[in-house]
């Protein structure tokens, strides 16, 4: 099985900051990489699909990039209701998740 | 409008069995792929299973042998059987579509259903 592993595991930051998450996947897995926003007590949100494309009304503030094993979900100025927990999903094989990098206020 | 609801989950002791039921409208089931994705409390996203349009399945090792995805076109509604029951299968469970020309990415999430496996 492919795994995944992100970092970091949480982090703190302010509204306005530009904030990097990192998604790595244990092979090649081309760009069948997916990123996903989870706010508490709520199902998960499509936000990128294939490393790069952003997904129907998610605001462009969001972006994706990477190919291979290494990845990187950005957004450029957080925002009040970005606070959440995002996770990175390989669809190269039988799907994996990774361990998700918590976005909190600092 | 596009929608997923589940449906079945509950309290159940070890080595009982389940059915959830995730029940679409605004697509047909039986035209797409859809899977279940799982999260124990406290816990990360965890794929559990995929039924393929052309009606193949796949499982994650922590449940094969003991799950079965399943659908109804009639009721257009994803199923899965759920049997020998342990703690371990504790969770909130999603049923989600899966979209092949979007790097079979899952678009749209029912809002999940609790299941609890406790004596």
């Amino acid at each position: 099985d492919i795994q995944m592993t992100q970092s970091p595991s949480s982090l703190s930051a302010s509204v306005g900051d530009r904030v990097t998450i990192t998604c790595r996947a244990s092979q090649s897995i081309s760009s069948y990489l997916n990123w996903y926003q989870q706010k508490p007590g709520k199902a998960p949100k499509l936000l990128i699909y294939g490393a790069s494309s952003l997904q129907s009304g998610v605001p462009s503030r969001f972006s994706g990039s990477g190919s291979g094993t290494d990845f990187t979900l950005t957004i450029s100025s957080l925002q009040p209701e970005d606070f959440a927990t995002y996770y990175c999903q390989q669809s190269y094989s039988i799907p994996h998740f990774g361990p998700g990098t918590k976005v909190d206020m600092k | 409008e596009v929608q997923l609801v589940e449906s079945g989950g509950g309290l159940i002791q070890p080595g009982g069995s389940l059915r959830l039921s995730c029940a679409a409208t605004g697509f047909t089931v039986s035209s797409n792929y859809m899977s279940w994705v799982r999260q124990a409390p406290g816990k990360g996203l965890q794929w559990v299973s995929v039924f393929y349009s052309g009606g193949s399945s796949y499982y994650a090792d922590s449940v094969k042998g003991r799950f079965t995805i399943s659908r109804d076109n009639s009721k257009n509604t994803l199923y899965l059987q759920m049997n020998s029951l342990s703690p371990e299968d504790t969770a909130v469970y999603f049923c989600a579509r899966v979209v092949p020309t979007s790097y079979y990415a899952m678009d749209v999430w029912g809002q999940g259903t609790t299941v609890t496996v406790s004596s």
